[in-house]
């Protein structure tokens, strides 16, 4: 069975205070590793893919990373608007319609 | 472009109820899915749809049914509405790597069954 174990569950920090978010997989076989964020009240938003280990990818103060066991969220400098929940999520290449195994999100806090 | 839209925002049901959330994309993206979120629980995926006519079920579909008439529409129905469907649901779509890939989400419905 697939699994998805983000950690921590929540993080505070201050303006300016670069940390990093975890997300530890467990998948037969990985077809993608999906990033979203998600804003109270609202549905999540796609970040990033990532397909293969050594696999980088990066948005304005965010750089996403992968492994074959997990990949990390880094966020370099943050502000107050990037405070958000985090949530990871993996694709199994079990078939073309393979469907999606989220974790539990990451909530981020980021204090001016 | 709207993207995923979904109605209504906001339900209460009481036990037993039907109802129907709606969810429309315009984007003629092939994959839809449906979603419910509850607080320590993750995402989960109830129903997807690979293309019109087409439906299956995901990891949690008892108690929802689901039909795909047209690319734009996938409509979710509670068939007799329970105090543990409460939750947020949202429906998303995409157009490659299979359902949930890159994935548009709508803005969710909060269901409350009391």
């Amino acid at each position: 069975e697939d699994q998805v174990t983000q950690s921590p569950e929540a993080l505070r920090l201050q303006e300016g205070e670069s940390s990093s978010l975890n997300c530890s997989y467990t998948v037969s076989g990985l077809r993608g590793l999906f990033w979203y964020r998600q804003d109270p009240g609202k549905g999540p938003e796609f970040l990033f893919t990532l397909y293969s280990a050594g696999e980088e990818k990066e948005k304005e103060r965010l750089k996403a990373t992968l492994t074959k066991k997990e990949s990390f969220l880094h966020i370099t400098a943050p502000k107050p608007e990037d405070s958000a929940t985090y949530l990871c999520a993996v694709q199994a290449l079990t078939g073309a319609n393979s469907k999606l195994t989220f974790g539990k999100g990451i909530t981020l806090s980021v204090r001016p | 472009n709207a993207g995923v839209t979904q109605t209504p925002k906001f339900q209460v049901l009481k036990t037993g109820q039907s109802m129907t959330l709606q969810c429309a994309q315009d984007m003629n993206h092939e994959y839809m899915s449906w979603y419910r979120q509850d607080p320590g629980m993750g995402l989960r995926l109830i129903h997807y749809s690979v293309g019109a006519g087409i439906t299956d079920q995901g990891e949690v579909p008892n108690g929802y049914n689901v039909s795909r008439s047209t690319t734009e529409d996938f409509p979710l129905r509670l068939l007799s509405a329970a105090p543990s469907q409460t939750s947020v649901y949202f429906c998303a779509s995409s157009s490659r790597g299979g359902i949930g890939a890159e994935a548009f989400f709508g803005q969710g419905t909060r269901l409350t069954v009391v």
